[in-house]
């Protein structure tokens, strides 16, 4: 099985920031990583897919890019209802899998 | 709107069974294919299992031999037998419809229920 190490676990980080998770494949899955966002009670809602590509209705401040076994999840500009936790997800090969999740919070 | 609802979760003691729901509205449901994904509170998600619009089935080993994946096109409904059930099942179970637009196949998932709870627990 592929596995998907995300870091940090969690981040703090004030309004306005820019601040950037990480997702690394312990084998080459090409651009086939998705990122997630999950507020606090809710499904999680897919942000980004094919490692840049802004899923419709994702606001523009956020981006992905990488390829091969290093990808990263870019928010600018954090803005309060950012607040949530990222996940990333492989899906070219099954078994799919996830990140740990970065757990994001406003300073 | 397309949705997707969840329903079937509860308590079930170690070694039971339970069967969930979900009943999609809102987009063709024959068309797409659909995944079961789990979270185990405060951990991670983990994908549990997919069935594609021909009606052909994948798991992962976790649960394979115990878990079945089955869909009713004429019903919009999407369904998960689970049996032989331990305390490792206990999780939230979300129903996730697989993107079109991704590059390499449907799993990006582009839609989601709000999640049905399932405890395993004597």
């Amino acid at each position: 099985d592929i596995q998907v190490m995300q870091s940090p676990s969690s981040l703090s980080a004030s309004v306005g920031d820019t601040v950037t998770i990480t997702c690394q494949t312990s084998q080459d899955i090409n651009r086939y990583i998705n990122w997630y966002q999950q507020k606090p009670g809710k499904a999680p809602r897919l942000v980004i897919y094919d490692a840049s590509t802004l899923e419709t209705g994702a606001p523009s401040r956020f981006r992905g890019s990488g390829s091969g076994t290093l990808f990263t999840f870019t928010i600018s500009s954090l803005q309060p209802e950012d607040i949530a936790t990222y996940h990333c997800q492989h899906y070219g090969y099954l078994p799919y899998t996830f990140g740990q999740g970065t757990k994001l919070e406003i300073k | 709107e397309a949705q997707l609802v969840e329903s079937g979760g509860g308590v079930v003691q170690p070694g039971g069974s339970l069967r969930l729901s979900c009943a999609a509205s809102g987009f063709t449901f024959s068309s797409d294919d659909m995944h079961w994904v789990r979270q185990s509170a405060g951990k991670s998600l983990e994908w549990v299992s997919s069935i594609d619009s021909s009606g052909d089935t994948y798991y992962p080993d976790s649960v394979k031999g115990r878990f079945t994946i089955s869909r009713k096109n004429a019903k919009s409904s999407l369904h998960l037998q689970m049996n032989s059930l331990s305390p490792d099942d206990t999780a939230v179970y979300y129903c996730a419809r697989g993107s079109p637009k991704a590059a390499a196949g449907t799993g990006a998932f582009d839609l989601w229920g709000q999640g049905t709870v399932v405890t395993v627990s004597s």
